[in-house]
C-alpha cells in the first residue's frame, strides 16, 4: 500500500534557526513528490521533485529528493515567524496524490 | 484573480440532511479534485475529474457524489450526512494532471451533529 510519512509531527524553534523536515514514502509507481505550505486555510504549492529534478530552491527554502532512500527533506534557513505553518508532503503515485499528515512548525520570536 | 472558489466556508448539518458544496475555478484547468482533511491525517481524495463529463472515485468516496457538467464547476454532494463526515473539505484544480501543482480553494468546515 502506498503511503507517505512525515517527521517530526511538530517542531518548535526560534526565529533565525534552520529547520529540516522529513518525508519518507513507500510507493508502487513513483512519479513525483510535492511540498505544500498550509497556513490557516488552503495549502499552497512550494516544490515538485521528480526523477529528473531532485533538488529545488526558492529563497530560504530548499528541498532534495533521495530516490535511493525513498525520502525527501525540506530545509528552511534563517526562519521567520511567517514560516509558522503546517508543511505537507504528497507523492504522485499512479496519477493520484498520497498525502502525509504534515509537520506543524512553530517559529518563536 | 479568483482561482478556486469554494462555498460555503462553514456549514452545520443535522444527521441525515443532504447538501452540496460548490467549487468553481476560472483557470481553465481540466483536473479537479475534492479532498477531506481530518486532524492528524493527511488530505484524502474523495472524488476527482479529468475533464468535463468524466469523474472517478478516490480513496474515500462513500457517502459523496460529484458531477462535472462544465470545465469550471465541480460540486460535491453529501447524500445523507453522518457525524463521520465532519471535516474540512478542499476543492483543488490543476493543469498538468492530478499529481502536479494544485491550486486549492479556501476550504469548507463542515460539522454534522
Amino acid at each position: 500500500e502506498d503511503k507517505v510519512v512525515q517527521s517530526p509531527l511538530s517542531l518548535v524553534v526560534h526565529e533565525g534557526d534552520t529547520v529540516t523536515l522529513n518525508c519518507s514514502y513507500e510507493v508502487t509507481n513513483f512519479r513525483s513528490l510535492l511540498w505544500y505550505k498550509q497556513e490557516k486555510k488552503a495549502p499552497t504549492f512550494l516544490f515538485m521533485l521528480t526523477s529528473s529534478g531532485i533538488e529545488k530552491k526558492s529563497g530560504r527554502l530548499s528541498s532534495i529528493l533521495d530516490k535511493k532512500e525513498l525520502s525527501s527533506i525540506l530545509n528552511i534557513t534563517a526562519t521567520q515567524t511567517g514560516d509558522s505553518a503546517i508543511y505537507l508532503c504528497a507523492m504522485d503515485s499512479n496519477y493520484q496524490l498520497i498525502w502525509g499528515a504534515g509537520t506543524k512548525l512553530i517559529i518563536k520570536p | 484573480n479568483a482561482g478556486v472558489t469554494q462555498t460555503p466556508k462553514f456549514q452545520v448539518l443535522k444527521t441525515g440532511q443532504s447538501m452540496t458544496l460548490q467549487c468553481a475555478q476560472d483557470m481553465n484547468h481540466e483536473y479537479m479534485s475534492w479532498y477531506r482533511q481530518d486532524p492528524g491525517m493527511g488530505l484524502r481524495l474523495i472524488h476527482y475529474s479529468v475533464g468535463a463529463g468524466i469523474t472517478d472515485q478516490g480513496e474515500v468516496p462513500n457517502g459523496y457524489n460529484v458531477s462535472r457538467s462544465t470545465t469550471e464547476d465541480f460540486p460535491l454532494r453529501l447524500l445523507s450526512a453522518a457525524p463521520s463526515q465532519t471535516s474540512v473539505y478542499f476543492c483543488a484544480s490543476s493543469f498538468g494532471g492530478l499529481g502536479t501543482e494544485a491550486f486549492f480553494g479556501q476550504g469548507t468546515r463542515l460539522t454534522v451533529v
